[in-house]
């Protein structure tokens, strides 16, 4: 069956580390991913966009790397501050299909 | 920056009722979605459109739901009689071309007694 696993567990850091997330896929062959960030009670804003032949994209402090040989792909936030707080979603468009299917999300939590 | 907006913001209904969702997209935007999230879990795909007819639905999007784009400018979700489980928060997206990100407005929080 297809699966995008994101970590369910919040991701607890301090302001001014590197905070790492993760999102693996089974079963897609996609097009490219995308980045989402999600604040309580909103809807999906996006990041950042990543091609299955681009291996890396960068946006400020935002950093995406995909690896469809591992079907991974980490977004990293470098220099992160408490207003990053947030649910990171990662989507996919998966090939033939023309609508994006996300993952549960990870919660970041930055403490000051 | 011009935004999707949705209304209204929270709608409560009973059981077995109709409900109208309304979305606004971003004008120049020539693809439309609607996706919902159960309270705590994630973001689900229901129905595309594009061009006036619907490009792909999920399973979810049954013969209980339907859109419709009636005057070029806003796009809607029915439900035709509403079930509990259809309790969730629902989020119009659109976007420019079938390759540009998608713009999410705010929501509307359906919640059926």
């Amino acid at each position: 069956s297809q699966k995008i696993e994101q970590n369910s567990e919040a991701l607890n850091i301090q302001e001014g580390k590197t905070a790492t997330l993760t999102c693996n896929y089974t079963n897609y062959s996609p097009a490219y991913l995308q980045w989402y960030r999600q604040d309580p009670g909103r809807g999906p804003v996006f990041l950042l966009l990543i091609r299955e032949n681009e291996k890396e994209k960068r946006k400020e402090r935002l950093k995406v790397t995909f690896d469809t040989t591992l079907k991974q792909s980490l977004f990293h936030i470098t220099a992160s501050q408490p207003a990053d707080s947030a649910t990171y979603l990662c989507a996919l468009l998966d090939t033939g299909r023309r609508a994006l299917t996300f993952g549960s999300g990870t919660r970041l939590q930055v403490q000051p | 920056e011009p935004e999707v907006t949705q209304t209204p913001s929270h709608q409560v209904t009973q059981m077995g009722q109709e409900v109208i969702l309304r979305c606004v997209p971003i004008s120049n935007h020539l693809y439309f979605y609607w996706y919902r999230q159960i309270l705590g879990q994630k973001v689900e795909f229901l129905v595309s459109f594009y061009n006036n007819e619907i490009s792909e639905k999920s399973e979810i999007f049954d013969d209980q739901f339907s859109v419709e784009r009636p005057d070029g400018s806003n796009f809607t979700l029915k439900i035709r009689s509403t079930k509990l489980e259809d309790s969730a928060m629902y989020f119009c997206a659109s976007r420019e071309t079938g390759d540009s990100p998608l713009h999410f407005g705010n929501g509307t929080r359906l919640t059926v007694t």
